[in-house]
């Protein structure tokens, strides 16, 4: 069973602090790993989809990067906003399957 | 704005009824995606169509089905519905079927059964 682990489940984070949270997935059969922002009362967004070991993708003040040999993947956000607070989701591709296997999330609140 | 709708935006309905929720994809995007998120629940992935046929199954419960059209828009048919059917639906849309692509989510559909 392909299993798909975020940590941790909730942060909290003062207004300008950088932070990272981790996504782990299996490292064999790795195709592609999805990176989402769900703000409360909203719909996911996509941030980053990341297929090659080793990248390092970026979007202002968030970045996110891969080892899929060791199965993880983090996701930074430098100098935490308001704005950022949501549930950041991780959905990871095997290549024998059509399906992304999502984990549970990371909730960051950002306090100012 | 993703370029998804989903109509209706609620429903209100009793158990034992059935139900459809509408989706249509952003202009282009040939795969339709069906997600579940229940109370204090993650994303649970549904189901998924690709250029009208079915190409991934997930936690799909028997008196659920679905199906895309011709025309890509896709509908969720919920039947002999359950209280714990109460939740929130997303449909999301790619533009291709291999899951290298994001996925763009509508607003969802809140389906309350009383």
């Amino acid at each position: 069973i392909l299993n798909v682990e975020q940590s941790p489940q909730s942060l909290h984070v003062q207004e300008g602090d950088s932070t990272n949270f981790t996504c782990s997935f299996p490292s064999s059969n790795f195709y592609a790993l999805h990176w989402y922002r769900w703000e409360t009362a909203k719909s996911p967004e996509a941030l980053f989809v990341m297929t090659l070991n080793g990248d390092e993708k970026k979007k202002g003040r968030i970045s996110a990067t891969l080892n899929t040999k060791e199965g993880y993947s983090y996701l930074y956000i430098k100098g935490s906003q308001p704005e950022d607070s949501a549930t950041y989701l991780c959905a990871f591709k095997a290549r024998s399957n059509y399906q992304l296997i999502w984990g549970a999330g990371t909730k960051l609140i950002i306090k100012p | 704005d993703s370029g998804v709708t989903q109509t209706p935006k609620h429903l209100i309905t009793a158990t034992g009824q059935r139900v459809t929720l509408r989706c249509s994809p952003r202009s282009g995007d040939l795969s339709v995606y069906w997600y579940q998120q229940s109370l204090d629940q993650g994303l649970q992935f549904l189901i998924q169509y690709y250029n009208g046929e079915e190409r991934a199954k997930g936690n799909i419960l028997e008196r659920f089905s679905a199906q895309q059209f011709p025309d890509l828009h896709s509908e969720l048919n919920l039947s002999s519905l359950e209280l714990g059917d109460s939740a929130l639906y997303f449909c999301a849309s790619s533009v291709a079927g291999t899951s290298n692509n994001e996925q763009f989510f509508g607003p969802g559909t809140r389906l309350t059964v009383l």
